[in-house]
């Protein structure tokens, strides 16, 4: 069965501080995706990021950074410089290799960035 | 840019009513899915939908039916609201061959 795990339900920073977000995931699939997303306080989730499980060179995006490890099935999110507009709920999530229909979401984590 | 709507961002609803929530989407996106999002379990699929009149389960569909009709609205119907199906709910989109999913805004509903 396909499980994401998000241990951390809330993180509060103060702005300027960096932050990680740790996903670990299961699944017996040799092909498949992970995610992220956010969900700002307007509600829509937002698409951050998409990895497949063949790829784990680490992505950076201006101050994101995703850090995907397959040895610990980790998938963490870092963003640098903390802004008060990162404030949000984000989500990790997994999908079968044969596309997004069944896509598995961690629970979420509440970051507060505090200015 | 894709764009997902859905009919209300607030509903309060008592037990028992027939509860419709509407979403549509105006990117001809062949795939909609209904998701509720709970505090501490993130989104929890209830149905999905690839084409026209085509549906599917998801993790969590009792007490749940849906109604695709039109390409660009997928509906959610409770038949019977309860008091448990208090939730968020929200309406995504995809397109066939991609794996990112467009989310709408979200109805915050209440069942009194």
């Amino acid at each position: 069965a396909q499980k994401v795990t998000q241990a951390q339900t809330e993180i509060s920073v103060v702005e300027k501080e960096d932050v990680t977000l740790d996903c670990v995931y299961e699944t017996r699939d040799t092909t498949y995706y992970l995610f992220w997303y956010k969900q700002p306080p307007s509600g829509e989730l937002v698409f951050l990021i998409r990895r497949n499980s063949f790829d784990e060179q680490n992505e950076i995006s201006g101050r994101y950074s995703w850090n995907f490890q397959k040895s610990t099935s980790s998938f963490n999110f870092t963003i640098t410089a903390s802004q008060v507009v990162d404030s949000a709920v984000y989500f990790c999530a997994l999908s079968k290799g044969t596309g997004g229909f069944k896509t598995i979401f961690g629970a979420g984590t509440r970051l507060f960035v505090k200015a | 840019d894709v764009k997902v709507t859905q009919s209300s961002r607030y509903l309060v609803k008592r037990t028992g009513e027939k509860v419709f929530l509407e979403c549509v989407q105006d990117m001809d996106h062949e795939n909609m899915f209904w998701y509720r999002q709970d505090p501490g379990l993130g989104l929890r699929l209830i149905y999905f939908s690839y084409d026209v009149k085509m549906k599917e389960k998801g993790d969590i569909p009792e007490g749940y039916s849906v109604s695709r009709e039109k390409k660009e609205r997928f509906s959610l119907i409770l038949e019977s609201a309860s008091t448990n199906q208090t939730s968020m709910y929200l309406c995504a989109t995809l397109t066939s061959g991609s794996y990112e999913q467009y989310f709408g805004p979200g109805t915050r509903l209440t069942v009194t």
